[in-house]
């Protein structure tokens, strides 16, 4: 089957880095997408990934690792307004539904 | 330009009322999905359209769902004889066209309470 594993929730500290780790098992391999939500709010997109390697993109950054079926968003300088849930999402087989991990809420502590 | 809209924000109703809930895509996109997500949730695929066609409902969960997109633009999604199991948010998302590669922007969502 398919899957995407991430961890259920994470704290961090204001200020800090944080590296949210997403795992995938797809029926092939069309990118990888980064969304954050804030709570009651609709997601956002913040990366997409299809080639190996680091993406940057101000103070967020996603890699990708075909090869190990994994990605990471890596957050710095934390800020309060980075407290959201970030979800992970795979395009496979299909040219058109994404698979999507169950997310990732992070927590912000002063 | 103007993004993704929903109608209602919020919908309350009783168990075994029909609900309509309607999604406004950005204008030129032709792919249209709706989703459900449940409190703590992943979000779960309902179905997907790319102009006026369906071509997989197969995340429809039961047969009181139905939806539809008309002129390539509004969608309907339809909730016949309300379940409380029913109670969840449910989000609309477009994207200029289906493939992996494309962005999917979403809609505040609807809040569906079934009492």
């Amino acid at each position: 089957g398919q899957n995407i594993d991430q961890p259920t929730e994470m704290t961090a500290t204001e200020g800090a880095i944080v590296q949210i780790n997403c795992t995938y098992q797809t029926s092939g391999f069309n990118g990888l997408f980064w969304y954050q939500q804030h709570a009651g709010e609709a997601p956002t997109f913040l990366s997409y990934n299809v080639l190996d390697g680091l993406e940057e993109k101000g103070r967020f950054s996603s890699f990708l690792s075909r090869s190990k079926g994994y990605s990471y968003l890596l957050l710095k300088e934390l800020q309060m307004k980075d407290s959201a849930s970030y979800l992970c999402a795979v395009s496979g087989d299909s040219n058109y539904q994404l698979i999507w991990g169950a997310g990732t809420k992070l927590i912000i502590k002063p | 330009g103007a993004g993704v809209s929903q109608s209602p924000s919020n919908k309350v109703t009783e168990k075994g009322k029909d609900v309509e809930l309607r999604c406004d895509p950005i204008s030129g996109h032709t792919a249209l999905y709706w989703y459900r997500q449940s409190l703590g949730q992943g979000l779960e695929f309902l179905i997907y359209f790319q102009g006026n066609s369906a071509p997989d409902k197969s995340g429809l969960p039961s047969d009181r769902f139905s939806a539809e997109r008309t002129g390539g633009s509004v969608s309907t999604l339809t909730i016949q004889r309300t379940q409380q199991e029913d109670s969840a948010v449910y989000l609309c998302a477009s994207s200029e066209t289906s493939g992996g590669a494309y962005e999917q922007y979403f809609g505040p969502g609807t809040r569906l309470t079934v009492t």
